[in-house]
């Protein structure tokens, strides 16, 4: 069944590393949201596109945060430099715009990054 | 920004008997509301939304209530079983018309417990 697929799914890297997720939208999908997941500020939002461009990123420190999407198939989620304050779970969620009939977001399985 | 609010952040409750998990919302504005159950090391799951032209919605052993004028909006579950046991979410947004919801505003979780 079509399902989101995000990798890495873990990763541990050094404070200073960049870091590069990525994640692949539901075929026919046209928009792509990121999610990052922290004990103490839950499911908050990053970012997110539709059709390929981004409609918010205010969530995002713009800094050190970066996300694209080179084409409808692959979304990235890039941190340079990363710090430790950065371990979280990254999800990736896709859906579309197109059934006015559903506004369901499909999420990914999730990035555990490590900052150390 | 919209802000979302859930309580209990735990529950436990006997097997077979009914939980009910809250949600309040600040922004008038929201029009959608979903809310998902996430087991440990998975991405959170859809498992019922409701718009704000309607004012309760069921699925099997799953319900969920709007009150607009109140902004609270509620998730019943009836004969609860051991799988129910997981973390659940309360979130909102804004659907646009046309079709296509915002990023979601996520409320901090309650993990609902089981017990045999």
């Amino acid at each position: 069944d079509a399902r989101v697929t995000q990798t890495p799914r873990d990763k541990v890297t050094e404070m200073g590393q960049e870091v590069t997720m990525r994640c692949q939208p539901i075929l026919g999908h046209n928009t792509v949201f990121w999610y990052r997941q922290t004990m103490m500020q839950g499911l908050e939002l990053l970012a997110y596109f539709r059709n390929r461009a981004p409609l918010d990123d205010s969530g995002m420190p713009k800094d050190r945060f970066s996300a694209e999407m080179p084409d409808a198939t692959l979304a990235t989620l890039k941190i340079q430099p990363s710090e430790p304050r950065d371990s979280a779970v990254y999800f990736c969620a896709s859906g579309t715009d197109r059934d006015r009939g559903t506004d369901t977001q499909y999420f990914g399985p999730g990035t555990r990054l490590t900052v150390l | 920004g919209e802000n979302v609010e859930q309580h209990p952040s735990t529950l436990s409750v006997q097997e077979g008997d009914s939980a009910v998990i809250k949600c309040t919302y600040s922004d008038s504005a929201s029009n959608y509301f979903p809310w998902y159950k996430q087991e440990l090391g998975k991405g959170p799951q859809l498992i019922i939304d409701i718009r704000s032209n309607v004012g309760e919605k069921k699925d099997q052993r799953i319900a969920v209530t709007l009150n607009k004028t109140a902004k609270h909006f509620s998730l019943h579950i009836t004969e609860t079983q051991p799988e129910d046991s997981a973390v659940y979410f309360c979130a909102a947004s804004i659907r646009r018309r046309g079709g296509g919801a915002d990023g979601l505003t996520f409320g901090k979780g309650t993990h609902l417990i089981i017990q045999p």
